[in-house]
């Protein structure tokens, strides 16, 4: 299984964007690049996904470098509720394509 | 309101007594999945299901059992439960479209 590399933490002042990196140099042609995040005591949240182009809605903006090799989730303005672990992740697109591997994440600290 | 629903959301139970926590979603996902979330270790898939009657092994599925009699029921069972299955097991839900996956609550186990 591919994997993914992300900074254990950041922080972000509010109101402010916020560029969240991930590495995943193995990752293979079939691979989905996921991000989730889970807020305190609560379950992984969806919150975007892409495979080559970038994808926008309404939660964030996803941006895959042109190799896949990497790829950067954007929060347009932090609020104090994005304050969670956001996850990068591959899925494949074949076989078991409902699994997903988490990695450690980022702890995403936002201060007001 | 869409949502995953897990039952119990806290147990206490003692070494091998036989357990079964349950999974339900009311978005008639076809796929299913059970995750336990170790500290340190991130979220591992214990078993999936790809539609009712299909199961399978995730990474972690020693000590587990699964079934998916109904579409909208994935229930995990411990038939007899060790402490190193102590952990917060989530239950996740998605469709054959676009796998955003849907998670549950959490449900916290602890086998003493």
């Amino acid at each position: 299984d591919a994997k993914t590399t992300q900074p254990n933490s950041m922080e972000s002042n509010e109101e402010e964007p916020v560029h969240l990196p991930c590495n995943h140099s193995t990752i293979s042609g079939t691979d989905y690049i996921h991000w989730y995040r889970q807020l305190p005591s609560q379950g992984p949240e969806y919150v975007i996904h892409g495979l080559t182009s970038n994808v926008n809605n309404r939660m964030a903006s996803l941006a895959i470098a042109e190799d896949r090799k990497s790829s950067t989730l954007i929060l347009h303005r932090a609020t104090l509720r994005d304050a969670a672990v956001y996850y990068c992740i591959l899925r494949t697109g074949s076989g078991n394509t409902g699994k997903l591997i988490f990695g450690q994440g980022t702890t995403l600290q936002v201060k007001p | 309101e869409a949502q995953v629903t897990q039952n119990p959301r806290y147990l206490i139970t003692v070494t091998g007594k036989k357990l079964t926590v349950t999974c339900s979603q009311n978005m008639n996902h076809e796929y299913m999945s059970w995750y336990r979330q170790d500290p340190g270790l991130g979220l591992r898939q214990i078993y999936y299901s790809m539609n009712v009657e299909v199961t399978d092994k995730g990474d972690v599925p020693e000590g587990y059992k699964v079934s998916r009699k109904e579409k909208r029921n994935f229930p995990l069972i411990l038939e007899s439960p060790s402490p190193n299955q102590t952990s917060l097991y989530f239950c996740a839900s998605g469709d054959g479209s676009s796998y955003e996956q849907y998670f549950g609550p959490g449900t916290r186990l602890t086998v003493t």
